[in-house]
């Protein structure tokens, strides 16, 4: 079975721009939750989505936004980007909701913001 | 919000030695624990998980030990392998998941 794919992989940004991030879970699961991973802070969670349904968010600023597709893959936008936004971004995919039991974790997108 | 922390940034040990690395937990209405293990360059990888009501799992080299009264959350490896360096996270959820900081795991041959 294949695993959870993150596209792209490495992406450079300038500040002011914004940015799609993919993640493709792994076949059957139908929660994805996104988490933000920085040398300073660790991993941080952004939000989780379960049947095109935003299930939680964490403490970020509304520039970082989400969605899920019917066939559950998501996307994670982060408009106006900053320095700050510098990060790896993970997404993780569970069979139920995230708190119920095992994630798998992708690769990351590794965002670069000059 | 809630904080997960660890006691100990960097580990380093024997090769063939067994490893514990420690973890604090602030939420006591948490009721699911995972350790993660994440290798440079790559995704976190699911080790043990542990459930609220159970105070110890048993993995493949793998024991998590979770003591509720003092909030403490520990992953126990048995002789450690090269292979097994790498950022150790522990997590907790309460409605969403809370990662610490992660310990280094340094094994020397």
């Amino acid at each position: 079975k294949a695993g959870v794919t993150q596209t792209p992989r490495y992406l450079i940004k300038t500040r002011g721009q914004q940015v799609t991030l993919s993640c493709s879970p792994i076949s059957g699961h139908r929660s994805v939750s996104w988490y933000q991973q920085t040398p300073g802070q660790g991993l941080q969670f952004l939000f989780e989505y379960f049947s095109e349904t935003q299930r939680n968010k964490g403490n970020f600023p509304g520039r970082f936004s989400g969605r899920q597709f019917s066939n559950s893959r998501s996307e994670m936008n982060v408009s106006t980007l900053e320095l700050g936004d510098s990060a790896l971004y993970l997404c993780a995919s569970s069979l139920g909701l995230a708190g119920d039991g095992e994630q798998f974790f992708g690769p990351g997108t590794r965002l670069t913001v000059l | 919000g809630e904080s997960v922390g660890l006691h100990l940034p960097t580990l380093s040990v024997q090769e063939g030695d067994n490893s514990i690395i420690n973890c604090a937990y602030s939420n006591s209405a948490s009721d699911y624990f995972i350790w993660y293990k994440q290798e440079s360059g790559k995704g976190p990888q699911f080790i043990i998980d542990i459930r609220s009501n159970m105070d110890k799992r048993q993995g493949q080299r793998v024991t998590v030990l979770l003591n509720k009264t003092v909030k403490h959350l520990s992953l126990q490896i048995a002789a450690t392998q090269p292979g097994d360096s790498a950022v150790y996270f522990c997590a907790e959820n309460f409605i969403k998941f809370y990662f610490g900081s992660g310990t280094k795991l340094n094994v020397k041959p």
